[in-house]
């Protein structure tokens, strides 16, 4: 089955960085997304990655994917008060568009 | 840059009342996607369509239905709208790789 889990909360100080962690269990997904969401929001998609990636980088992004331990990561250098949000992984499997399954969401607290 | 908009961002409705909550998406996207977020519990899917007048359930359809008449346009619809229905709806267009969501619906029913 489908099941998608990551810690509540995550509390840094502004430069830092974050890391924000996810497991998930089917091992037949395809892609694995990070979406932010700021309060009052909809989501936004931040980035994503193929499943026969191991890593991925885009500018203060890194995404790091351990398909074995099925274990997702989302690495933000040098977090700024504007990355305070909350933050989705998700996985989708292939068959039938991109269904996609989601965290229940890490909340991100930038501290000055 | 992608566009989708939801007909409220706010709406209180009463017990009982059908409620029809609206996305438009203006890329020409085939899929097109209902959730609704509560806290802790994260986003779970309502219904999905990957066609005009195609429909399929997700996880939670009970006590929604959908209307997908016109590509861009999604429509979910609460027949009789009931307090355990209270939640932010949020609906999302996708290319089968990227999926877009818009600013959500915060539906209250008292």
């Amino acid at each position: 089955g489908e099941d998608v889990e990551q810690s509540l909360f995550l509390s840094v100080r502004e430069g830092d960085s974050s890391v924000i962690n996810c497991t998930y269990t089917d091992s037949s997904s395809t892609y694995l997304y990070w979406y932010k969401q700021e309060p009052g929001a909809g989501l936004q998609l931040l980035t994503y990655i193929f499943s026969n990636m191991d890593m991925k980088q885009d500018q203060r992004l890194t995404v790091l994917l351990n398909k074995k331990d099925k274990h997702l990561s989302l690495r933000i250098a040098d977090t700024q008060t504007g990355d305070s949000a909350i933050y989705f992984c998700a996985e989708s499997i292939t068959g039938g568009g991109n269904k996609l399954t989601f965290g229940t969401g890490t909340q991100l607290k930038v501290e000055l | 840059d992608v566009k989708v908009t939801q007909s409220s961002r706010y709406l209180v409705k009463r017990t009982g009342e059908k409620v029809f909550l609206e996305c438009v998406q203006d890329m020409d996207h085939e899929n097109m996607f209902w959730y609704r977020q509560d806290p802790g519990l994260g986003l779970r899917l309502i219904y999905f369509s990957y066609d005009v007048k195609m429909k399929e359930k997700g996880d939670i359809p009970e006590g929604y239905s959908v209307s997908r008449e016109k590509k861009e346009r999604f429509s979910l619809i609460l027949e009789s709208a009931s307090t355990n229905q209270t939640s932010m709806y949020l609906c999302a267009s996708g290319t089968g790789t990227e999926e877009y969501f818009g600013p959500g619906t915060r539906l209250t029913v008292t």
